[in-house]
């Protein structure tokens, strides 16, 4: 079946601008999952959704940053007001939900935001 | 501070010449480590994963093992088209379910 998909793969904003990040999960995940990734460096926990609820946004770095995944599939993470220290790889990842055991994570392409 | 450590931090190995890469963890009740291969400009990709000391996994010329401080990734026989960086990553939480990554390790694999 089709896996994760982003859109768009590379979006360029002047700063201060607001940008919104598309992620489609696999069908039938129940978790999504947002992370940053730097140059060189692993991927940095964002926020996590179980369906519609969010519930753990502690990796969002600031009040700029905010995700929402209203029905329970798709899920968007805007960014307000962005700024050069923005730049990064953002990735989206699902998951079939952990309770006591973790299930491994599908992760998608990713979208590189630079910010000029 | 509970982090995820990966050594080394790159490795540049000949076509056949096997090795391991280390992945060491601080956490308490680790949940489960998994291992990941991103490739340039790719997301990164599912490999393993292992809950509990002792267990083992393989996929064709990679091996992943778990002790209660550390995982190891052996290749054996690399080939080129190995070259990728490695992600190992973990959970501990019970309230979230959150993977902590390490930096990586990036493999070359020379002809």
């Amino acid at each position: 079946g089709a896996g994760v998909s982003q859109s768009p793969r590379y979006k360029v904003a002047k700063r201060g601008q607001d940008v919104a990040l598309r992620c489609d999960p696999i069908s039938g995940h129940v978790s999504l999952f947002w992370y940053q990734q730097a140059l060189g460096q692993g991927p940095e926990f964002l926020t996590y959704f179980q369906n519609e609820a969010q519930l753990d946004k502690s990796g969002l770095p600031s009040d700029r940053f905010f995700a929402e995944r209203p029905e329970g599939s798709v899920s968007t993470l805007k960014i307000q007001r962005t700024q050069q220290e923005d730049s990064a790889v953002y990735l989206c990842a699902s998951s079939l939900f952990g309770l006591l055991k973790s299930y491994e994570q599908y992760f998608g392409p990713g979208t590189r935001l630079t910010v000029t | 501070e509970d982090q995820v450590t990966q050594s080394p931090e790159a490795l540049r190995l000949q076509e056949g010449e096997s090795s391991s890469l280390n992945c060491s963890y601080t956490v308490s009740g680790l949940r489960g480590l998994f291992w990941y291969r991103q490739d340039p400009g790719k997301g990164p990709e599912f490999l393993f994963t292992l809950y509990s000391a002792g267990e083992e996994k393989e996929k064709e010329r990679l091996k992943a093992t778990l002790t209660k401080k550390e995982s190891f990734l052996h290749i054996t026989a690399p080939k080129p088209e190995d070259s990728a960086t490695y992600l190992c990553a973990v959970t501990y939480d019970l309230n979230t379910d959150k993977l902590i990554f390490g930096t990586g390790t990036r493999l070359q694999v020379f002809p």
